[in-house]
């Protein structure tokens, strides 16, 4: 049973400090990995897709790692800004559309 | 293109009581799928429908069901209601024809809350 587990909990950063999140799976049989936004009571935005065959993606001040074999990926973001206070989510794609997710990390950026 | 959209927004119900959901996708989606949301189970996932047809189920008991209409729209519906299925309903689109390697966009959710 596939298993996403993701470091730390909780992060609060200043201002301006780059930052990494961290996310383990058990199963490396994955198609993608996604990662997501959260803010309190809301939906999912999806912010990165990494296919199983890539080895990360870019969008503006987000970077995103994917080590499919050592089951790893990370999540930098540059320059916080305390707009980027939110949950963040990992997951995986398997057979077909279900994704499994990680409990999140909370992130507040103080400004 | 309009977002992806959950009626109703915030549901209050009592025990034993049934309970309908509604998720439009985006525009040309064919694929909805359906995740219940709590503080201790994190996110889980129910079932898929693509083209009116179940794809995927979750671990979830036979009083969650769902159903896919020929323009897309879902519907997830659950019987009997329990304490424990007070949570945060996420439906989620996709194109859904290739298939794990395409976004899948969320909806805002429904809030089921039941006493």
């Amino acid at each position: 049973k596939q298993e996403v587990t993701q470091i730390p909990a909780a992060l609060s950063v200043p201002e301006g400090e780059n930052l990494v999140l961290n996310c383990s799976f058990t199963d490396s049989a994955i198609y993608n990995l996604q990662w997501f936004r959260q803010d309190p009571g809301k939906g999912l935005t999806s912010l990165l897709l990494i296919q199983s065959s890539q080895r990360e993606q870019t969008s503006g001040r987000l970077n995103a790692s994917l080590d499919k074999s050592s089951g790893r990926s990370t999540l930098y973001i540059a320059a916080s800004q305390p707009g980027d206070s939110a949950t963040y989510l990992c997951a995986v794609t398997e057979y077909g559309n279900k994704l499994v997710f990680g409990a999140g990390t909370i992130l507040r950026v103080k400004s | 293109k309009a977002g992806v959209t959950q009626t109703p927004r915030y549901l209050i119900k009592t025990r034993g009581q049934q309970v309908t959901l509604s998720c439009s996708p985006i525009s040309g989606h064919r694929s909805v799928s359906w995740y219940q949301q709590t503080p201790g189970q994190g996110l889980q996932f129910l079932f898929e429908y693509f083209s009116e047809t179940q794809r995927n189920k979750g671990n979830f008991p036979g009083r969650f069901s769902g159903r896919q209409f020929s323009n897309s729209r879902s519907e997830m519906n659950v019987s009997t209601l329990e304490l424990g299925d007070s949570a945060l309903y996420l439906c989620a689109s996709s194109d859904g024809t290739a298939r794990g390697i395409d976004t899948q966009y969320f909806g805002p959710g429904t809030r089921l809350t039941v006493l």
